[in-house]
């Protein structure tokens, strides 16, 4: 069965510090690794996506995560921290990426970014 | 990115009374939907899985007479919570798969249900 852990409810930086949101996978097959942000009262926003190839992803708004097969990781990271990008972030995994296939969750992490 | 809404936003119902919301890909042809439920500072939780003209698959543990999923089309797919009580009340989001975006989810805005 897949799950995913992320570490840390709750990350607190200030602006223009590095971001390290951390997540941990568990699968039985390869996966397919999925970092969403969630602003309040809103639906969720794909960040970036991990299916094959390269193992550093990039996605939008300046953050990337990389594919750690040995330590069964994809953390996300963002070079320095904007106000705007206080929100809640998920990380997802799935088995397979096309149709029909849901996506698993983890809990969660607010990221809180004070001036 | 393909585009996914959700009517109503936000709504609130007497105990008792249903609900219906729903679910539309504005832009693509949705094979598959999905719908999520979540709680306050909590993740999303899986509710159930639709393909366009059959019947929806639920996730262990949620009452399929209780929520009734319909996929009538390729771009609509509605939840309706029967006989909602307090506890019902929550944040309901949907994501939709397909077409060109066969490999990819797209979720819509959710809405936020209160029961009284």
């Amino acid at each position: 069965a897949q799950s995913v852990t992320q570490l840390g409810s709750h990350v607190s930086v200030s602006e223009g510090a590095l971001v390290l949101l951390r997540c941990n996978y568990s699968s039985s097959v390869p996966p397919y690794l999925f970092w969403y942000v969630q602003y309040p009262n809103q639906g969720l926003q794909l960040l970036l996506k991990y299916t094959t190839g390269a193992t550093l992803v990039k996605g939008i708004n300046g953050f990337e995560a990389e594919f750690k097969k040995s330590e069964t990781s994809f953390h996300l990271t963002k070079p320095s921290a904007h106000m705007s990008d206080a929100a809640e972030y998920f990380c997802a995994v799935s088995l397979l990426p096309q149709a029909g296939t849901a996506l698993i969750f983890g809990k969660g992490t607010t990221l809180s970014v004070s001036s | 990115g393909a585009v996914v809404s959700q009517h109503p936003s936000w709504v609130i119902c007497k105990s008792g009374t249903s609900v219906k919301i729903e679910c539309r890909s504005l832009d693509f042809q949705a094979t598959t939907m999905f719908w999520y439920r979540q709680f306050p500072k909590q993740s999303l939780m899986l509710m159930a899985t639709s393909n366009e003209g059959s019947k929806a698959t639920y996730e262990q543990g949620v009452e399929k007479d209780k929520f009734l999923i319909n996929h009538a089309s390729l771009t609509l797919s509605t939840l309706t919570v029967t006989s909602a009580h307090p506890e019902d009340s929550s944040f309901y989001i949907c994501s939709a798969q397909g077409g060109e975006w066969d490999n990819e989810q797209f979720f819509g805005p959710g809405t936020r249900l209160t029961v009284l």
